[in-house]
């Protein structure tokens, strides 16, 4: 049983560019949460999906934005990047039923931006 | 928004001793995990534990809710057990807010 899978595992981009991170869910699991995580911090939530539509956003900008596709994949989309978005990037997927409780989290994305 | 601390922020071990680590919180929750986050970056869930308390192995949590905060205990401590270990909460809605964590070394 295939747990989370976020690709890549490893991004360098240069100040000003646009980056896609991608998730792929447990199977079972219809919802994805994002979270960035700095280095030597907690993770911070960004957004959640659920029937590929955002369903909670924490306190990011609008550069910050997301998608869910029908098999319950996720994208996390940031444009004109800046250094403080340097950061490890979390998927975490569940089941609606379960709220949080259920999360399974991916290993990440870690993104450097130079 | 809810704030969570964590205490201590690192931890020495030597193999074998006993550690208890702390997460305080400012609002009531319906919602507290404690997670240990690996060196590949994955956060595994260890407890579930709004209230009340819970053991699984060597570990045990205890969440004393209406005094807002939560113990982890790691008991024979084993170098495995190295990470950084995370407390998180959630109120409402379907995020959760993490503490600043508590970075474990644990030497043989």
């Amino acid at each position: 049983d295939a747990g989370v899978t976020q690709s890549p595992t490893h991004l360098i981009k240069t100040r000003g560019q646009q980056v896609t991170l991608r998730c792929s869910p447990k199977s079972g699991h219809d919802t994805v949460s994002w979270y960035q995580q700095a280095l030597g911090q907690g993770p911070q939530f960004i957004f959640q999906y659920y029937e590929e539509e955002e369903r909670q956003r924490g306190n990011f900008p609008d550069r910050f934005s997301g998608h869910q596709f029908p098999n319950y994949s996720s994208e996390l989309n940031v444009n004109a990047l800046l250094l403080g978005d340097s950061a490890l990037y979390l998927c975490a997927s569940s089941f609606s039923g379960q709220g949080t409780y259920g999360y399974t989290f991916g290993s990440g994305t870690r993104l450097t931006v130079v | 928004g809810i704030q969570v601390e964590q205490s201590p922020p690192d931890l020495i071990l030597q193999e074998g001793a006993n550690s208890t680590l702390r997460c305080n919180f400012s609002d009531s929750v319906n919602n507290l995990q404690w997670f240990h986050q690996n060196p590949w970056g994955q956060l595994i869930n260890l407890f579930y534990i709004p209230s009340g308390t819970k053991q699984n192995g060597r570990l045990s949590a205890t969440t004393v809710a209406t005094e807002r905060y939560s113990l982890l205990y790691i008991s024979s401590s084993q170098t495995t057990d190295s990470g950084v270990y995370f407390c998180a909460v959630g109120n409402a809605g379907n995020m959760l807010t993490f503490g600043g964590g508590t970075r474990l070394m644990v030497k043989p």
